[in-house]
C-alpha cells in the first residue's frame, strides 16, 4: 500500500499564530483528503484536493502531485482548531490509506 | 440527522462476546467502508464494499466479519471479541464518481 507521513507529529500554538501542517506520500494517488479529528473523536472533511490550491476561511490547502505532498495551511489559530489532523490518500484501486496524525493543541 | 449513522456509539463488552457494529446512510454512495482507529494512530481499514454484492477484506480483517445488507447498510462484527479489539471503529461512505470519504461519528467499544 502506499505510506502516508505525516509532520510535525504534535504541534503546539498559542492562539493566534499560523502554522503549516505537511502530507508526504508514497505513490502517485488518485485523491487526497484532510480531516480534522475533534477533541469528541468526530472526523471532519477539510479538503478534499487531489491537485491544486483550495481555500476555506483561515484554512488552506495545496496539493502537489507531481511532488508527492500536500500542505495544509491554518492562519490565525483558534482554541477550536485543537485536535488531530489526518491526510489520506486514495490508490488507483479506490482504497485509501491515511497517516498517522498531526496533533495540534492551541493554546489561549 | 447524520448522513452515516453508528449504533451503537459506545459500547462494553467481554471476552469472548459476540458483538455487531451497524452503519447506515443516507447519501446514497455506493461504497461503504470499516475502519480501526487505536490511540495515537490513524485509521485502518477493515472491510470494504463497493456494492451488495462485493466485499473485500483491508488492512486488518483477523477476528471481524461484515454484511452489506443494502446499498446503505454496511454492518461489522467480532465473533469473539478480545479485548485488543478495544478501539474507536469508524464507518465511511464514498460515491465512486466523486471518490471523497465521509465518516460516521465512530462507535467505542471496550473489551474487558
Amino acid at each position: 500500500g502506499i505510506q502516508v507521513e505525516q509532520s510535525p507529529p504534535d504541534l503546539i500554538l498559542q492562539e493566534g499564530a499560523n502554522s503549516t501542517l505537511r502530507c508526504n506520500f508514497s505513490d502517485s494517488v488518485n485523491n487526497l483528503q484532510w480531516f480534522h479529528q475533534n477533541p469528541w473523536g468526530q472526523l471532519i472533511n477539510l479538503f478534499y484536493i487531489p491537485s491544486g490550491t483550495k481555500q476555506n476561511g483561515r484554512l488552506s490547502a495545496t496539493t502537489v502531485a507531481t511532488e508527492r505532498y500536500s500542505l495544509l495551511y491554518i492562519s490565525s489559530s483558534q482554541t477550536t482548531d485543537s485536535g488531530v489532523y489526518f491526510c489520506a490518500v486514495e490508490n488507483n484501486f479506490n482504497k485509501f490509506y491515511f497517516g498517522s496524525g498531526t496533533k495540534l493543541n492551541v493554546k489561549p | 440527522d447524520a448522513d452515516v449513522t453508528q449504533t451503537p456509539r459506545n459500547r462494553i463488552t467481554k471476552t469472548g462476546k459476540r458483538i455487531m457494529l451497524e452503519c447506515s446512510q443516507t447519501k446514497g454512495h455506493d461504497r461503504m467502508y470499516w475502519y480501526r482507529q487505536d490511540p495515537g494512530l490513524g485509521l485502518r481499514l477493515i472491510y470494504y464494499s463497493f456494492d451488495v454484492k462485493d466485499i473485500n477484506k483491508g488492512e486488518i480483517s483477523d477476528g471481524y466479519s461484515v454484511s452489506r445488507q443494502a446499498q446503505a447498510k454496511f454492518s461489522l462484527s467480532l465473533e469473539s471479541a478480545i479485548p485488543n479489539q478495544t478501539a474507536l471503529y469508524f464507518c465511511a461512505t464514498s460515491d465512486w464518481r466523486e471518490g471523497e470519504l465521509f465518516f460516521g461519528e465512530g462507535s467505542r467499544l471496550t473489551v474487558l
